[in-house]
């Protein structure tokens, strides 16, 4: 079965540092692959996808994220973080055929800002 | 064009109710996914509709079950609520196929 697995549970960060979500996953086949931001008592909000191509994905906010087949990940990076990043982080995947949207999502990451 | 709507936003119900919840997808999305989050468990597929047809379901029991309109509109049933139905349920929307899936604001359930 596939698996996402975010390794870190709780980031801090200065506000202006460069930062970097951690992502693998666990799957035979190369998986369409998420990234979503979620603030307090809100829903999901995309910040960028992999379908294919470009292994290097922009995103929304100033976000990007690199696809690495031989490592299995999808890492979430920003160069300088503001604080109204401060959000918990979800890596998610969904298999690559149609018919099947199902999103297997980590365990998120917790995103702390600090001034 | 407006996003995914869910309604309520908040419910509070008592143990051995039943609840519905609903979701409206964004116009042209004719997918329907629901997702369980809680702190425990995280977030879990609960199932996904597709013109009208469930089409994926997750591992939860049969308590949990669902339905899709002709406008694709989704409601969500759950059955004899229990304490561990406390959560943060989400509905999401896409288009036919592999397209992304877009979140509503969810519906946060307290079970007593």
């Amino acid at each position: 079965a596939q698996s996402v697995t975010q390794p870190d549970i709780h980031i801090t960060v200065s506000e202006g540092a460069s930062l970097e979500l951690r992502c693998n996953y666990s799957y035979g086949a190369t998986p369409y692959l998420f990234w979503y931001v979620q603030s307090p008592g809100q829903g999901l909000q995309l910040l960028l996808k992999y379908f294919s191509g470009d292994t290097l994905v922009q995103g929304i906010k100033g976000f990007e994220a690199e696809f690495k087949r031989s490592q299995s990940s999808f890492n979430l990076r920003k160069p300088s973080v503001h604080w109204s990043d401060a959000a918990e982080y979800f890596c998610a995947v969904a298999l690559s055929n149609f018919g099947n949207e199902k999103l297997t999502f980590g365990t998120g990451t917790r995103l702390t800002i600090i001034p | 064009k407006a996003g995914v709507t869910q309604t309520p936003r908040y419910l509070i119900k008592t143990r051995g109710q039943q609840v519905t919840l609903s979701c409206s997808p964004i116009s042209g999305h004719r997918s329907v996914s629901w997702y369980q989050q809680t702190p425990g468990q995280g977030l879990q597929f609960l199932f996904e509709y597709f013109s009208e047809t469930q089409r994926n379901k997750g591992n939860f029991p049969g308590r949990f079950s669902g339905r899709q309109f002709s406008n694709s509109r989704s409601e969500m049933n759950v059955s004899t609520l229990e304490l561990g139905d406390s959560a943060l349920y989400l509905c999401a929307s896409s288009r036919d196929g592999q397209e992304t899936q877009y979140f509503g604001p969810g519906t946060r359930l307290l079970v007593l």
